[in-house]
């Protein structure tokens, strides 16, 4: 079946970026998605990208997609206190209409 | 806006209980899933719906059991609990008609299981 892949852990001080990595395993994966979970909810979609674009811009996050390595990241840009949380890479196959999670990373930033 | 609500927030109930998870959206969203959420925060699908009176299992086993009589509302039930019940349980519904492919999904805020 499918798989994703995520580090489990990552540690920044205000003001850095953040790279959040994710490699997949279905080369039949259609969108790609960015789910942030803080302390006691649920997810929220972040951001996602469409396997035919290569980046997405949204404000201080940079989404890359290396289709061809299926390797996807997430670029936070200025990282605040207010973005530790834990961050989960989802695919979605053609055909399929579940997603499909990894295991989460957790962003901690440090002031 | 997402509207999906789960009750309670948090339960503790002892062995052997039956208990009710509730969940209900008014997005009119016709897929539902639930997922388990273990400690070390991966993300186990359990079980998930098309529409009214459709269920189906998901990745994980469960001894939990679902039932979808109405649109809205998905509610995961156990019949006797035990301690290896002690989770967090998530909710979330998807939208075929949205922008993102049809599966941005939509999440409740999570009930807190533990079973002593």
């Amino acid at each position: 079946g499918e798989d994703v892949e995520q580090s489990l852990f990552l540690s920044v001080r205000e003001g850095d970026s953040s790279v959040i990595n994710c490699t997949y395993t279905d080369s039949s994966s259609t969108y790609l998605y960015w789910y942030k979970q803080e302390p006691g909810a649920g997810l929220q979609l972040l951001t996602y990208i469409f396997s035919n674009m290569d980046m997405k811009q949204d404000q201080r996050l940079t989404v890359l997609l290396n289709k061809k390595d299926k390797h996807l990241s997430l670029r936070i840009a200025d990282t605040q206190t207010g973005d530790s949380a834990i961050y989960f890479c989802a695919e979605r196959s053609a055909g399929y209409s579940t997603l499909t999670f990894g295991k989460g990373t957790m962003l901690l930033v440090s002031p | 806006e997402a509207d999906i609500y789960q009750t309670p927030r948090y339960l503790v109930i002892g062995t052997g209980k039956k208990i009710t998870l509730e969940c209900s959206q008014t997005m009119g969203h016709d897929k539902m899933y639930w997922y388990q959420q273990d400690p070390g925060m991966e993300l186990h699908l359990i079980h998930y719906s098309y529409g009214v009176n459709s269920t189906e299992k998901g990745d994980l086993s469960s001894e939990s059991t679902v039932s979808r009589i109405r649109t809205e509302h998905f509610p995961l039930t156990l019949e006797s609990a035990r301690p290896s019940h002690t989770s967090q349980y998530l909710c979330a519904s998807t939208d075929a008609s949205s922008g993102t492919g049809g599966t941005e999904a939509f999440f409740g805020q999570g009930t807190r299981l533990t079973v002593v």
